[in-house]
């Protein structure tokens, strides 16, 4: 299993500019997860999905952020437009549902904003 | 509001000096404590879960225990390769979201 897969890797954009995060979650894992990373304040919940459709969003800093699963294999993480301050590792993770639920998270996209 | 603490923030051991990390922890119907471990420019790797109080789980170095407001990671001889950040999350009723702790820095020395 190629496990969870998200691109790019690496981002440099400037302040003001959109942002498109992706994410491929593992095949057959019904719920995934966008989290962000930072020194200050560790690991934190943007918004999950279940069976592609947003089930807490509460995490979402601001209306800069939008989220969306068209599909069981894709999603995506959008800024627009994007701020200095939104520079982070953004970690897209999925599972699959159930009592044994376990998180398993891709590699990250490192997001800088100048 | 689910909260996790872990102490101490940074670690530092000899490479078979045995030590344990801490993760403290208030939620609302725990449904799972779960470990990770974190290298450098990764994302966290799945180590344990532990679902109620007096549970332990183990893998090679390293044993997982869980009390009603705590838990601890042992690491037991670790090596250098056991060097990285390990971060632990509750999930509390109700949701299916983890809340992480800030995780601890563990640094062995050869």
């Amino acid at each position: 299993d190629a496990g969870v897969i998200q691109s790019p890797r690496h981002e440099v954009t400037e302040m003001g500019q959109e942002v498109t995060l992706r994410c491929k979650p593992i095949s057959g894992h019904d719920y995934l997860f966008w989290y962000r990373q930072t020194m200050m304040r560790g690991l934190e919940l943007l918004i999950y999905f279940n069976n592609n459709v947003p089930i807490d969003d509460s995490g979402m800093p601001e209306d800069r952020f939008s989220a969306k699963m068209p599909n069981a294999s894709f999603s995506t993480l959008k800024i627009q437009p994007s701020e200095p301050r939104d520079s982070a590792v953004y970690f897209c993770a999925s599972s699959f549902g159930g009592a044994l639920n376990t998180q398993y998270f891709g590699p990250g996209t490192r997001l800088t904003v100048l | 509001e689910d909260q996790v603490t872990q102490s101490p923030e940074a670690l530092r051991l000899q490479e078979g000096e045995s030590s344990s990390l801490n993760c403290s922890y208030t939620v609302s119907g725990l449904r799972g404590l779960f470990w990770y471990r974190q290298d450098p420019g990764k994302g966290p790797e799945f180590l344990f879960t532990l679902y109620s109080a007096g549970e332990e789980k183990e893998k090679e170095r390293l044993k997982a225990t869980l009390t009603k407001k705590e838990s601890f990671l042992h690491i037991t001889a670790p090596k250098p390769e056991d060097s990285a950040t390990y971060l632990c999350a509750v999930r509390g009723g109700g949701s299916e979201k983890l809340v992480f702790g800030k995780g601890t820095k563990l640094t062995v020395n050869p």
